[in-house]
Formats: C-alpha cells, structure tokens, sequence
C-alpha cells in the first residue's frame, strides 16, 4: 500500500528552527510537495521536490531523498504565524497526490 | 502564483436540497481538478479527479450519484452536492494541477453545513 508518515505535532519556540520530517512508500515517484494549512483554510503551496537536495526558498527550506524515500521541510526564524498544519504529500506514478495526516506545529514565544 | 478561486466559501443548507461548489483555475488551464473533503483534525481525503471533457474518477466509497462532479471547460469544475445531508457538512476543497503537474493549487475550500 501507500503510505505517508510524518509526526502528529511538535512544539517549537519563537525564532528557533525546527524540522519536520516525512517518510513515504508509495507506487512510484513523480515529486513531493509541502504545504502549510492554517486552522479552517485550505492549504497552501510551500516547496516542491522532484531531485535529492536542498531546495531553499526564504526562511523555508526543504530536503529530498529518493533513495530513502524520505524529506523533511526546514522552518527558520521561527514566527507565531509560522504555527499551523504542514501537509507532506507524495504524487505518484498516476500523478495522484498522496497525503500525509499532517504535522501540527505549535510556535510558542 | 497560479490562482484557484473556490465559491461559495461558506454555505448553509436545509436537508434534502443540493448545493454547488464551483471551482475555477483564473490565470491557466487546468486539464485535472480535484476534490477533497476534509474532516476536523484530518488530512484531505480526495474524493475524485476531474478532467475536463470527461467523466469524474471517483475514490472507492464515494457515491457519484450524490457528488456530481462536472468539467466543463479548461477553468471550471462543479461539484454539486444532491439531497445533502447533516453527515455531507464538511470542508470541501479543490485543487487544480498546472499542465506540467509539477505544482497544484488549492482553492479557498467551501465549508458547508447541512441543516
């Protein structure tokens, strides 16, 4: 089956960095893509990973490897609007999107 | 970026009528579109895929009799939620994938309430 695991929540403290990390097993690859959901609203677009790496993007920075088949999203300088949802999700080789539960990110100051 | 705007954002029905979501990708074409639901404290569950000039692709345990799902173009897709019912209140999302299916944009979700 398919699968996508990442953690349930974490607690991070205001302009610390915190990593969130996300494991998938799915039927074929074709990118992994990140996005943050705040409480009541849809998601919306962070990252977008297809090659291993480090794809940085301002104080967001996300990591591939296929090889593991894993990925983490790198959140820096972080702010109290930072705390929301953070989506990890895997499109496969029918180019279906495959989500993970989501990992809830608790900012405190 | 790309943007997708979801109407209505908000609505609330009386048991038994239908109601219609539409979702329209404004500044390119989008081929795909999907649908979500997604319950209180849970992930998106996708609930079909849709293509436009053809049937909607429904996830196993969705009933496409009673989510209509219509792409009529290249920038509109509907779901239309029939003889809704108290349990059908949920947030619903959509999403449309850019041609090169490398990034996929979401609406801003309809939260819907049956009465």
């Amino acid at each position: 089956g398919q699968n996508i695991d990442q953690p349930t929540e974490m607690t991070a403290t205001e302009g610390a960095i915190v990593q969130i990390n996300c494991t998938y097993q799915t039927s074929g690859f074709n990118g992994l893509f990140w996005y943050q959901q705040h409480a009541g609203e849809a998601p919306t677009f962070l990252s977008y990973n297809v090659l291993d790496g480090l794809e940085e993007k301002g104080r967001f920075s996300s990591f591939l490897s296929r090889s593991k088949g894993y990925s983490y999203l790198l959140l820096k300088e972080l702010q109290m609007k930072d705390s929301a949802s953070y989506l990890c999700a895997v499109l496969d080789s029918n180019y279906q999107l495959i989500w993970g539960a989501g990992t809830k990110l608790i900012i405190k100051p | 970026g790309a943007v997708v705007s979801q109407h209505p954002s908000r609505v609330i029905c009386k048991s038994g009528t239908s109601v219609k979501i539409e979702c329209r990708s404004l500044d390119f074409q989008a081929t795909t579109m999907f649908w979500y639901r997604q319950f209180p404290k849970k992930s998106l569950m996708l609930m079909a895929t849709s293509n436009e000039g053809s049937k909607a692709t429904y996830e196993q345990g969705v009933e496409k009799d009673k989510f209509l799902i219509n792409h009529a173009s290249l920038t509109l897709s509907t779901l239309t939620v029939t003889s809704a019912h108290p349990e059908d209140s949920s947030f619903y999302i959509c999403s449309a994938r850019t041609t090169s299916g490398t990034e996929a944009f979401f609406g801003q979700g309809t939260r819907l309430t049956v009465v």
